[in-house]
């Protein structure tokens, strides 16, 4: 299976403790952006990177959130602090250019409790 | 302000009924607008990519159409397998490929 692979598939933390999760995209993308999804919503763009340069960050991504992408390849995204209004999927997605269809992940589904 | 609505947020059909969904778009210079599939607990399924007025795609039972203001993904005799929610999606002008996303629509096909 060469599509994009997200760790762990769920995680479930208590309030204030601090989570991570990783992205693996399709090997030959050089885009990769992470979004947000809640119960009955569209995804909502939080960052995304071009090789291993982040090149934007959307208002909802708190300074609670930090994401990487070492050396270009796979990512991670590192929530501290967690709150309940954190409890969502978090997806990745990977594209080859900027204006190609981006192609997503599974999810990691975050629990609060 | 870019903006994405799609209608209606939820769709019930008899198998073999067919039927459309809408997505509305206002953006500043469009450079495309795709359309995905979700199954639930699952991530976005990309489907279609549509780039000027006129353009159409199909694939199996599902055709998807644009204009200068909004998409239409029609379905042909669906069948139960085809029951998931249907996401539409414009990239920002000039940000890089971010998208903005609709609310989905909920699409029910009972036997």
């Amino acid at each position: 299976d060469t599509g994009v692979s997200q760790n762990p598939r769920h995680k479930i933390t208590k309030r204030g403790q601090n989570v991570t999760f990783r992205c693996d995209p399709i090997s030959e993308h050089n885009r990769l952006y992470w979004y947000r999804q809640t119960l009955g919503q569209g995804p909502e763009f939080l960052t995304y990177f071009q090789n291993e340069a982040q090149l934007e960050k959307s208002r909802l991504l708190s300074d609670r959130f930090s994401a990487e992408r070492p050396k270009g390849s796979f990512s991670t995204l590192e929530i501290q602090r967690t709150e309940q209004g954190d409890s969502a999927m978090y997806l990745c997605a990977s594209s080859l250019v900027d204006q190609g269809p981006q192609h997503f992940g599974d999810g990691t589904r975050l629990s609060i409790l | 302000e870019d903006q994405v609505t799609q209608s209606p947020e939820a769709l019930r059909l008899q198998e073999g009924e067919s039927s459309s969904l809408n997505c509305s778009y206002t953006v500043s210079g469009l450079r495309g607008l795709f359309w995905y599939r979700q199954d639930p607990g699952k991530g976005p399924e990309f489907l279609f990519t549509l780039y000027s007025a006129g353009e159409e795609k199909e694939k199996e039972r599902l055709k998807a159409t644009l204009t200068k203001k909004e998409s239409f993904l029609h379905i042909t005799a669906p069948k139960p397998e085809d029951s998931a929610t249907y996401l539409c999606a414009v990239p920002v002008y000039n940000q890089g490929g971010k998208l903005i996303f609709g609310q989905g629509t909920e699409l029910s096909v009972k036997p």
